[in-house]
């Protein structure tokens, strides 16, 4: 079946350094991509995603781009900042799946000093 | 923006007791409801999806007669797990939609132990 492979954390950066999660993944269809944020103490909340192949998604400063060739969408960021600490997941939906249900990545979590 | 209420947000119950948590989306009518259970350090994983007023479809190895799911109205869904055990102690969440292609709206999650 579908599944999301993302690197394990945690990610230990200090402010304003780059930061690259990588997330790869496998689907029989076409899948659309997301990026989810857990920041502490709340619920989920969708970052960025990207419905098709070569797609940027972007937001906050995040950016990940659809690779088909080589099923993946890393999710990166020019340079981090304290309250980017959270947990990241990548996760994908398949379009021909009528209920559009999300299959996740174990979750990186991301820590940023100052 | 569209919220997705989650209660409790935790619960302590003895082993052999039923627990009941709510999922409620607060400004929009949710079609269809995920039920996920996060293990320490490891990822989301699909229990059941539930649409309204239809019976809840559940993932392969997840125990319908364990983890009731009922999704009354297009506000509001529950996940009943009956007869609990140590080994449910959990973090569960639900989402909501409330269209096929509009985006999933997660609640805060509820943190199940059993002793």
């Amino acid at each position: 079946g579908d599944s999301v492979t993302q690197m394990e954390g945690p990610v230990t950066l200090s402010e304003e350094a780059f930061l690259t999660i990588n997330c790869t993944y496998t689907a029989t269809g076409y899948p659309s991509l997301f990026w989810y944020v857990q920041y502490p103490g709340e619920g989920l909340q969708l970052l960025l995603k990207a419905t098709k192949a070569d797609d940027k998604g972007s937001n906050k400063g995040f950016e990940a781009t659809y690779r088909k060739e080589t099923t993946s969408f890393h999710l990166e960021k020019g340079s981090v900042q304290v309250s980017d600490s959270a947990v990241y997941f990548c996760a994908l939906s398949d379009r021909r799946d009528s209920s559009y249900k999300l299959i996740f990545g174990s979750g990186t979590r991301l820590l940023v000093r100052p | 923006g569209a919220v997705v209420s989650q209660h409790p947000s935790r619960v302590i119950c003895k082993s052999g007791t039923s627990v009941k948590i709510e999922c409620r989306s607060l400004d929009f009518q949710a079609t269809t409801m995920f039920w996920y259970r996060q293990f320490p350090k490891q990822s989301l994983m699909l229990m059941a999806t539930s649409n309204e007023g239809s019976k809840a479809t559940y993932e392969q190895g997840v125990e319908k007669d364990k983890f009731l799911i009922n999704h009354a109205s297009l506000t509001l869904s529950t996940l009943t797990v009956t007869s609990a055990h140590p080994e449910d102690s959990s973090f569960y969440i639900c989402s909501a939609r409330d269209s096929g292609l509009a985006p999933l709206h997660f609640g805060n999650g509820t943190r199940l132990t059993v002793t």
